[in-house]
């Protein structure tokens, strides 16, 4: 059974680098789509992105200029970087498995996919502070 | 973007009784559509996906319809343990989540 844990700092100074990372077990991170999501109060959840265990990230365009998500293949492992961090990135982090039933869509000339969530890491609070 | 929509915003509802949650999206979503339940402290818990397939393990209990911009996820004969905020998804285009309905004594 898959399972998924989220590690990193949980206070991060505002105008800094948050970073984290989902160490992926009992399962290969190869042939799935791995995604960051976060929820606040104020946001409710709201999707960061995926990377594909080939390496191709696709991120949310509300936040693509500040995000950069990577693989580990042979650390079962994958990353999320946000940069200029302020208090309105105070949230839940959470990391999770993209379903395989999901759709392709066509967006900036390319083909991407998205899907559901069917396996959660159980997330990790990051507060930003001033 | 594709806007959801959750309603009602909580449900207040008896052990045993049918509970009916609606998600409408602000654009047609085929039946690209998701439903997750979330108890305090506990991530998203999958339970529907392509709008009426549910997850394994679900209880049949728990089921899912509509297609296009108008959902339905329905909780029959409702047991203790169902009470939590539920959520739809969108990955039509993008992805993107509901506000959430909470489901209360």
């Amino acid at each position: 059974q898959v399972q998924l844990q989220e590690s990193g700092p949980g206070l991060v100074k505002s105008s800094k680098t948050l970073s984290l990372t989902c160490s992926v077990s009992g399962g290969s991170i190869n042939s799935y789509y791995w995604s960051w999501l976060r929820q606040s109060p104020g946001k409710g959840l709201e999707w960061i992105g995926y990377i594909h265990h080939s390496g191709r990230p696709n991120y949310n365009p509300s936040l693509q200029s500040r995000v950069t998500i990577s693989v580990e293949n042979s650390k079962n492992l994958f990353s999320l970087t946000l940069t200029s961090v302020t208090a309105a990135d105070t949230a839940v982090y959470f990391c999770a498995r993209a379903g395989t039933a999901g759709s392709y869509y066509r967006a900036e000339g390319r083909f991407f996919y998205s899907s559901y969530m069917d396996v959660w890491g159980k997330g990790t609070p990051v507060i930003v502070s001033s | 973007e594709v806007v959801m929509t959750q309603s009602p915003d909580t449900l207040s509802v008896s052990p045993g009784e049918r509970a009916t949650l609606s998600c409408r999206a602000s654009q047609s979503v085929t039946t690209n559509l998701a439903w997750y339940q979330q108890k305090p402290g506990q991530p998203p818990r999958l339970l529907i996906y392509g709008a009426s397939t549910r997850d394994t393990g679900v209880p049949a209990r728990f089921s899912g319809g509509g297609s296009g911009t108008d959902f339905t996820l329905t909780i029959s004969n409702l047991q203790s343990e169902d009470f939590a905020v539920y959520y739809c998804q969108q990955y039509n285009n993008w992805l993107t989540f509901g506000g959430g309905t909470k489901v209360e004594l």
